[in-house]
């Protein structure tokens, strides 16, 4: 079973159309992330949740917005897709904070044309 | 804000040599993590330091810090083609803290 599981893998849309990413970790973790890796590999934290708590928001965008069900998941949803919106996003968890190792899922690779 | 760079950007070897990578810092820093990620694929943990250590071995991975000067190297001997990725530094920092910050990373080519 994957520890860290998101789908979907690649995401092809046209600018201004709304999509999401779903992310599901089966840890049993308290904490989840989103981070964002562009084109020259730099990884950037976009939202941390701790027990369905947002804890981060970094300078992001208004159009993104983070959903937690429950624990095991953390779902992104981006409104209004922009050229500059296209990277790889990838979700991540870890059993408390950032001080312990994060376990990450495969990544979206979004495409916005 | 970044805060970890590694160093060099990219590292060509043959197989079977030792790698070594290094990771500056800026600020104060609770731990200090190594990750790699293969081509395509997400990034996988592969060594944890803490401040108060100097040295760390994982196998073939062997990770050293020094806090005065704030910097870290991750040394990979005997290195085979498989270990052929980005290799990324990640910096833990301020009590309770809820993020990684990361370095943009050293591409390791192993040619067999």
């Amino acid at each position: 079973d994957t520890a860290v599981s998101q789908t979907p893998k690649y995401l092809v849309t046209q600018m201004g159309n709304d999509k999401s990413i779903k992310c599901e970790q089966n840890l049993g973790h308290d904490t989840m992330y989103w981070y964002k890796q562009d084109s020259k590999k730099f990884l950037k934290i976009m939202f941390s949740y701790n027990n369905k708590e947002l804890i981060i928001n970094e300078t992001v965008p208004n159009r993104f917005s983070p959903k937690s069900p429950d624990k095991a998941h953390l779902n992104l949803h981006i409104n209004s897709l922009e050229l500059g919106d296209s990277a790889v996003y990838f979700c991540a968890s870890s059993q408390v904070g950032g001080n312990e190792k994060l376990f990450f899922g495969s990544g979206t690779q979004l495409s916005v044309l | 804000s970044q805060q970890g760079e590694e160093d060099p950007q990219a590292l060509s070897i043959q197989e079977g040599e030792n790698a070594t990578m290094n990771c500056s810092y800026k600020t104060s820093i609770n731990n200090l993590q190594w990750y790699r990620q293969n081509s395509g694929r997400g990034l996988v943990h592969l060594i944890l330091i803490r401040s108060n250590e100097r040295e760390k071995h994982s196998g073939r991975l062997r990770v050293t810090l020094d806090t005065s000067k704030k910097s870290s190297s991750l040394l990979i001997t005997a290195s085979r083609a498989a270990d052929t990725a980005s290799y990324f530094c990640a910096t833990a920092s301020g009590a309770g803290s809820y993020q990684l910050t990361f370095g943009k990373g050293t591409k390791l080519s192993v040619i067999p």
